[in-house]
C-alpha cells in the first residue's frame, strides 16, 4: 500500500541550529514528492517538490530536500533555522500512473527556541 | 487573483444538522480536492474532482457528498452532521496531475 511516514511528531531546535525532518515513503514507482509547511491557522504552502533529475532540490525560505531512492526517503533540511520557521511540516507523495490522489504524512511540528 | 477561497471560515453545528462548505478557485484548475485534518492524522482525502461535472471518492468519503457543477467551485455537503465530523476542512486545487496543490485557508467545523 502507498504510504508516507514522518517518524518525528515533534522536533525542537534552537534558533540558528540546523534542521532535518525525516520522510519515508512506500510507493510502487518513483513518486512525485512534496514538502508543505502549515503555519498556525493557515492552509498549506508548498516548500519544494521533486519530480525527476537532480536528487537535491531547493525550495523557498532556504529549505532543501534530498531524494534517496535506495532509502525511499525525502528528508527536508535547513542549515540555520529562524524563529519564523516554527510550524507544522508535511511530506506528501503525488500521483503517477493514472491516479489523482496525493498521500500526506501525519506531519512534524517544529518548535524553535530563541 | 484570490487563489483558493473557502466559505465559511468557522461553523458550529448541532448533531443532525446539514451544511455546505464552498470552495472557489480562480486559477482555472481542473483538479479540486477536499481534505479533513485531524490531530495526529495529517490530511485525509474526502472527495476529489478531475473536472467539471465529475467527482470521486477519496479515503474517508462516508457522511459527505460533493458537487462540481462549475469548474471554479467545489462544494462539500454534510447531510446529517455527527460529532466525528468535527475537524478542519481544507480545499485544494491543482492545474495538472503532477503539479503542486494550492490550498485554501480552511474551515473549522465543530459538531456538538
Amino acid at each position: 500500500a502507498q504510504s508516507v511516514t514522518q517518524p518525528d511528531i515533534h522536533i525542537t531546535v534552537s534558533e540558528g541550529a540546523s534542521l532535518e525532518l525525516r520522510c519515508n515513503y512506500s510507493y510502487g514507482a518513483t513518486p512525485y514528492l512534496f514538502w508543505y509547511v502549515q503555519s498556525p491557522g493557515q492552509g498549506l504552502q508548498l516548500l519544494l517538490k521533486y519530480f525527476s533529475g537532480d536528487t537535491l532540490v531547493q525550495g523557498i525560505k532556504g529549505f532543501e530536500a534530498e531524494f534517496k531512492r535506495s532509502q525511499s526517503s525525502f528528508n527536508l533540511r535547513k542549515p540555520s533555522v529562524h524563529w519564523s520557521d516554527a510550524a507544522e511540516y508535511f511530506c506528501a507523495v503525488g500521483p503517477r500512473g493514472g491516479t489523482y490522489k496525493y498521500i500526506f504524512g501525519t506531519g512534524t511540528r517544529l518548535k524553535v527556541l530563541a | 487573483n484570490a487563489g483558493v477561497t473557502q466559505t465559511p471560515k468557522f461553523r458550529v453545528l448541532k448533531t443532525g444538522q446539514s451544511m455546505t462548505l464552498l470552495c472557489a478557485q480562480d486559477m482555472n484548475h481542473e483538479y479540486m480536492y477536499w481534505y479533513r485534518q485531524d490531530p495526529g492524522m495529517g490530511l485525509r482525502l474526502i472527495h476529489y474532482s478531475v473536472g467539471e461535472g465529475t467527482t470521486a471518492k477519496g479515503e474517508v468519503p462516508d457522511g459527505y457528498n460533493v458537487s462540481r457543477l462549475k469548474k471554479q467551485n467545489f462544494l462539500l455537503g454534510l447531510e446529517s452532521a455527527a460529532p466525528s465530523q468535527t475537524s478542519v476542512y481544507f480545499c485544494a486545487s491543482g492545474g495538472a496531475v503532477v503539479n503542486e496543490q494550492f490550498f485554501g485557508p480552511g474551515t473549522r467545523l465543530t459538531v456538538l
